[in-house]
């Protein structure tokens, strides 16, 4: 139990374009679900808390417009990343909470973007 | 407010030698503890928990108890093996709301045969 799913797990895209990163729980309801963005060699950043049917709550240094997230279902959470630029390029997870009472979360596989 | 501190550095060691991973925290109230594993290309999988003191939290070989006192949750295990290098973060949650974790740094580590 307590599987979430990326999609795609890749994505190349041009400088200026637009890409959309999607986030499901397979096999729970997730009121709540998070976005990370993890460098290379070093630990995730939250970006933003996704809360279904309201809108995200984002870190301080995240910008709102340019990491539009949605979370229009209890098992899918939508990333999309607005103008893309190579100083974008990153590894980005997400994660959902449990609904066990132990705080957990559990994270999807990620999803590798790099733009060109 | 929270955070999780874990050992710097990478940690190499032998296969079948014994790993430990410190790791400490600070957090209001009563916090869970996790300690996740991060395999190359991959999201992070749940190794173990503990959700109150003294709490021994166990998987695949792995221990981590849960020391109020002490404010740690030491990651341990036995007998290393090739397959178990990974990156491993500690991380807690503070009950509060809607589950939101805060990260140590997480420690690479490579076994060799």
């Amino acid at each position: 139990g307590a599987v979430v799913s990326q999609h795609p797990s890749w994505v190349i895209c041009k400088s200026g374009t637009s890409v959309k990163i999607e986030c499901r729980s397979l096999d729970f309801q997730a009121t709540t679900m998070f976005w990370y963005r993890q460098f290379p060699k070093q630990s995730l950043m939250l970006m933003a808390t996704s809360n279904e049917g309201s809108k995200a709550t984002y870190e301080q240094g995240v910008e709102k417009d340019k990491f539009l997230i949605n979370h229009a279902s209890l098992t899918l959470s939508t990333l999309t990343v607005t103008s893309a630029h190579p100083e974008d390029s990153s590894f980005y997870i997400c994660s959902a909470g449990g609904t066990s009472g132990g705080y957990e979360q559990y994270f999807g596989p990620g999803t590798r973007l790099t733009v060109t | 407010g929270n955070s999780v501190t874990q050992m710097e550095g990478p940690v190499t060691l032998s296969e079948e030698a014994f790993l430990t991973i410190n790791c400490t925290y600070t957090a209001t109230g009563y916090p869970s503890l996790f300690w996740y594993v991060q395999y190359p290309g991959e999201g992070l999988q749940l190794l173990l928990k503990a959700t109150k003191a003294d709490d021994k939290g166990s998987n695949k070989g792995f221990e981590a108890t849960y020391r109020k006192e002490t404010t740690s949750f030491h990651l341990e295990k036995g007998s290393v093996q090739v397959s178990d290098s990974a990156v491993y973060f500690c991380a807690l949650s503070d009950r509060r709301g809607n589950n939101r974790l805060a990260f140590g740094k997480g420690n690479q580590v490579v076994v060799i045969p």
